[in-house]
């Protein structure tokens, strides 16, 4: 079946602009994560979704980020007035639950944002 | 939620059982163990899970002690393919977030 899929791939864009990053989770994933990843370091959690709901928005790194999940499925990442320090690897993942014993994350290969 | 310490890097050769361990003296009751693998251009894939003493799957093992401040994902009869970035990582089962170190880069040679 599909996996995560995430669009654009590629992204770039000009300091001060507005952009929007696109996840479409697993079908019947109600778990939804944003992370962002750079060079040489380990994903950064940014926010986590549990059907439409943010459950978790503590990673978002300030009020220029926003990330909605309107009908529990398709999440986009929205980042305003883009700086140069917001260029990196975005990563989705989704899972089937995030609570009780064992799950796993599925993640899609990423969209990479470099703002110029 | 609980900080997790690898090596920054290993070697190994093609064949060789390759160990990694990965300390997390904060880990708490609901917390479990996850460990990922990612290639370049590409997000992490899931490897195995544990709680508690040994748990293993096709691809890998997981050895976790008692006291489970420490964990070891263990790889046997490692290949080329097998070089890439390998992350731990402490969930705690009542959240929905997870926290990834900086890795361990696995480079296998022939």
């Amino acid at each position: 079946g599909a996996g995560v899929s995430q669009t654009p791939s590629n992204k770039v864009t000009e300091k001060g602009k507005y952009v929007e990053l696109r996840c479409d989770p697993i079908s019947g994933h109600t778990a939804l994560y944003w992370y962002r990843q750079s060079l040489g370091q380990g994903p950064e959690f940014l926010i986590y979704f549990q059907g439409t709901g943010a459950a978790d928005d503590s990673g978002l790194p300030n009020d220029r980020f926003f990330a909605v999940r309107p009908e529990g499925s398709v999440s986009t990442l929205k980042i305003q007035r883009t700086e140069r320090g917001d260029s990196a690897v975005y990563l989705c993942a989704s899972s089937l639950r995030t609570s009780g014993s064992i799950y796993e994350q599925f993640f899609g290969p990423g969209t990479r944002l470099t703002v110029l | 939620l609980a900080k997790t310490t690898q090596p920054i890097s290993m070697d190994s050769y093609e064949g060789q059982e390759v160990n990694i361990t990965c300390s997390h003296n904060n880990i708490a009751t609901n917390d479990y163990i996850t460990w990922y693998q990612q290639f370049p251009s590409q997000g992490p894939r899931f490897i195995i899970q544990g709680y508690k003493t040994k748990v293993t799957n096709e691809v890998a093992s997981l050895f976790i002690p008692a006291d489970r401040k420490s964990s070891t994902l263990s790889l046997p009869r490692v290949s080329l393919s097998d070089t890439a970035v390998y992350y731990c990582l402490v969930h705690n089962t009542n959240a929905g977030k997870s926290t990834f170190g900086d890795g361990t880069t696995l480079t296998v040679k022939p």
